[in-house]
């Protein structure tokens, strides 16, 4: 199984940027995901890496590095909208089992 | 379009009854999956199939019973509901199990138990 930390919560203003980290404990890795999810909505996904570097998409972007057990998501030029929660997840190789950190609720401030 | 649907949305019941949440999706994915997301917010997996075959079963209390008739389809039955029961659950669809298959997440049922 994993063992996934992330911050609980972070604020930041408007326009500006927020990384969330996360770490993860695993014995067999086979990917990590990030998911938004506004307050009673659903999980969407954001971001998929299997291979050490950063995946840009947009204003978001995410990191891994599978040697130190880190990844991180990076919110650039924050708007209203991005106030949500942002879980991050990783997939074992065994059973394929996607297993969810707690999430880091961000919120942007005016 | 609706994705993956769940009905009903909201569920609201008595200690000890049985209930089922439905789920549905239109994607044409091979692999579905139930969660269930406490007050806490964490999210966690309860049982995946994939082509209609089991592959995934957490530690659940065997109250909960999942029912695949098709690929498009993924049931949840709980018998003899608990207070502890009470959570939303989500269902999800993927293409499949490995790779870069993001999971498609329903609207889910907000269950609670009195």
């Amino acid at each position: 199984g994993q063992n996934i930390d992330q911050p609980t919560e972070m604020t930041a203003t408007e326009g500006a940027i927020v990384q969330i980290n996360c770490t993860y404990q695993t014995s067999g890795f086979n990917g990590l995901f990030w998911y938004q999810q506004h307050a009673g909505e659903a999980p969407t996904f954001l971001s998929y890496n299997v291979l050490d570097g950063l995946e840009e998409k947009g204003r978001f972007s995410s990191f891994l590095s599978r040697s130190k057990g880190y990844s991180y998501l990076l919110l650039k030029e924050l708007q209203m909208k991005d106030s949500a929660s942002y879980l991050c997840a990783v997939r074992d190789v065994g059973d394929y089992k996607l297993s969810f950190g707690a999430g880091t609720t961000v919120t942007v401030r005016a | 379009d609706t994705a993956v649907s769940q009905t009903p949305k909201y569920l609201v019941t008595q200690m000890g009854n049985d209930k089922s949440i439905k789920c549905e999706q239109n994607l044409g994915h091979d692999t579905m999956y139930w969660y269930k997301q406490d007050s806490k917010k964490f999210l966690k997996i309860m049982f995946s199939y994939n082509n209609k075959e089991l592959i995934i079963n957490e530690t659940v209390p065997n109250r909960f019973s999942p029912k695949s008739p098709d690929k498009a389809h993924l049931n949840l039955h709980i018998n003899s509901l608990e207070l502890g029961d009470s959570a939303v659950y989500f269902c999800a669809s993927s293409p499949g199990l490995a790779g870069n298959n993001e999971q498609f997440f329903g609207p889910g049922t907000r269950l609670t138990v009195l």
